[in-house]
């Protein structure tokens, strides 16, 4: 069964910090990959997608991700975060044969200090 | 910006009593979705809907709950007899195509519905 594991479970940095969350998925057959963010009281907002080509994903609001085949990871960067990215991200996966089945990792809550 | 519309955002409810959830999804989308979240943990695939059809229900739990997509008004989640391990935030994501044959499903999510077992 396909699994994503979001090695993280609460972040904590300062403003200006670089960021990386990591994710890793378990499934051996071709996959389209997710990052999405909840930002406190709101609903869970598309960050980035991957499904074909540049392995290297660039997203809204400075974020980018990178797809390693070899890995099964799909981790998720920022050079320098700012407060307000202070959210939670989840990763998620979905497979070529199921693609209307998202299945997300448990999120890695981000916390900036100001 | 008509996105994916669920109400109630807060629902309370008592042992024993039925919850109703619904959602509208976004214009021009007839797929939706639902997913439970429960405290500490991701989201997880409950059930997958087309107009009047239901597609995929493999993550819904066997008695008690049960969705739809009637050809007019919103998707409703509902479950009956609720207990306090229903406790949890109900998503509903929406999307323009269904993915298969290689096309790109996107879903785009709600802002769920809180429910509180009481």
């Amino acid at each position: 069964a396909q699994s994503v594991s979001q090695h993280n479970h609460h972040v904590i940095l300062s403003e200006a910090a670089s960021l990386e969350l990591g994710c890793n998925y378990s499934y051996g057959g071709t996959v389209n990959l997710f990052w999405y963010v909840q930002y406190p009281g709101q609903h869970l907002q598309l960050l980035l997608k991957y499904f074909s080509g540049d392995p290297l994903v660039k997203g809204i609001k400075g974020f980018e991700a990178e797809f390693i085949k070899s890995k099964f990871s799909f981790n998720l960067r920022k050079p320098s975060v700012q407060w307000s990215d202070t959210a939670e991200y989840f990763c998620a996966v979905t497979s070529y044969s199921s693609a209307s089945k998202i299945i997300f990792g448990s999120g890695t809550r981000l916390s900036i200090r100001p | 910006n008509a996105g994916v519309m669920q109400n109630p955002r807060h629902l309370v409810r008592r042992r024993g009593q039925e919850a109703r959830l619904r959602c509208s999804p976004m214009k021009g989308h007839s797929h939706v979705y639902w997913y439970r979240q429960l405290p500490e943990e991701g989201l997880k695939f409950m059930v997958y809907l087309q107009k009047e059809n239901i597609i995929d229900e493999s993550g819904m739990p066997k008695e008690r709950f049960s969705a739809e997509f009637p050809k007019e008004g919103p998707s409703i989640l509902r479950i009956q007899q609720v207990v306090r391990g229903d406790s949890a935030a109900y998503f509903c994501a929406s999307s323009l195509n269904s993915g298969t044959g290689g096309a790109k499903n996107i879903q785009y999510f709600g802002a769920g519905t809180r429910l509180s077992v009481l």
